[in-house]
């Protein structure tokens, strides 16, 4: 257990809807990381979170949008959904300071796994 | 921009025997690290090994290690003693060193390698 959390593990939805994936960073930890995994395009980074602030967007699609709350959970929401859009999202959180000289692990959570129809 | 090449996308392993997974990435940084995850049938993403890149000495967890190789920009996993509980795809990462606190810090993943362990 990497001790970051994500809900809902499974989630089933039609094309044009919109949802919400939550995930809870280790206690401690202040950056959060959004990945997508997919079939043809892998494990695809898309937008990191620093204390509340975004701090770097990967290839993220207009129709996703993210937010850090001051609890410092996250939340992704995506919108006008598409079946290309069905994928496991991973979200991880690292402690996001140089303490550890810059090293910092990347702990990830189990995932939601989107299924669009 | 930095990228990760994984030329395996199948090995196999008999039970107690060792193998080693290659990746090798592009980078003009000169300093970063180099992580090992693995993704077990689960989907968990577990983190197996890392290397920082200005460290000469390479990483060992127990029956995993890494041959390091920077200037051929070479990154290999090798397990020795291999358990059925080693099945699993490998990826590897890479991710520029973090100079500041909150610093843009993505990792970038090479495609995977799923290993298989058999009897």
């Amino acid at each position: 257990d990497s001790g970051v959390t994500q809900t809902p593990k499974h989630l089933i939805t039609a094309t044009g809807q919109r949802v919400t994936l939550r995930c809870s960073p280790r206690s401690g930890d202040l950056s959060v990381y959004w990945y997508q995994q997919s079939l043809d395009q892998g494990l695809q980074f898309l937008i990191q979170y620093y204390n509340g602030e975004e701090r770097a967007k990967g290839n993220i699609l207009e129709r996703f949008s993210a937010q850090q709350f001051p609890d410092l959970h996250s939340e992704l929401n995506l919108s006008s959904l598409e079946l290309g859009d069905s994928a496991l999202y991973f979200c991880a959180s690292s402690v996001g300071t140089t303490i550890a000289g810059g090293l910092e692990t990347q702990y990830f959570g189990p995932g939601t796994r989107l299924l669009v129809l | 921009a930095q990228t990760v090449t994984q030329s395996q996308p199948e090995m196999s392993v008999q039970e107690a025997e060792t193998v080693t997974l290659s990746c090798t990435y592009d980078t003009s940084e000169s300093d970063y690290y180099l992580f090992w995850y693995k993704q077990p049938p689960s989907r968990q993403m577990i983190l197996v090994i890392r290397q920082e890149a200005y460290k000469q000495q390479n990483a060992t967890e127990n029956r995993f290690s890494v041959n390091f190789q920077k200037a051929a920009k070479s990154f290999s996993l090798k397990i020795s003693d291999s358990q059925l509980g080693d099945a699993a795809m490998y990826f590897c990462a890479y991710r520029s060193r973090v100079m500041w606190a909150g610093t843009a810090s993505k990792l970038t993943f090479g495609t995977g390698t799923r290993l298989q362990v058999t009897l």
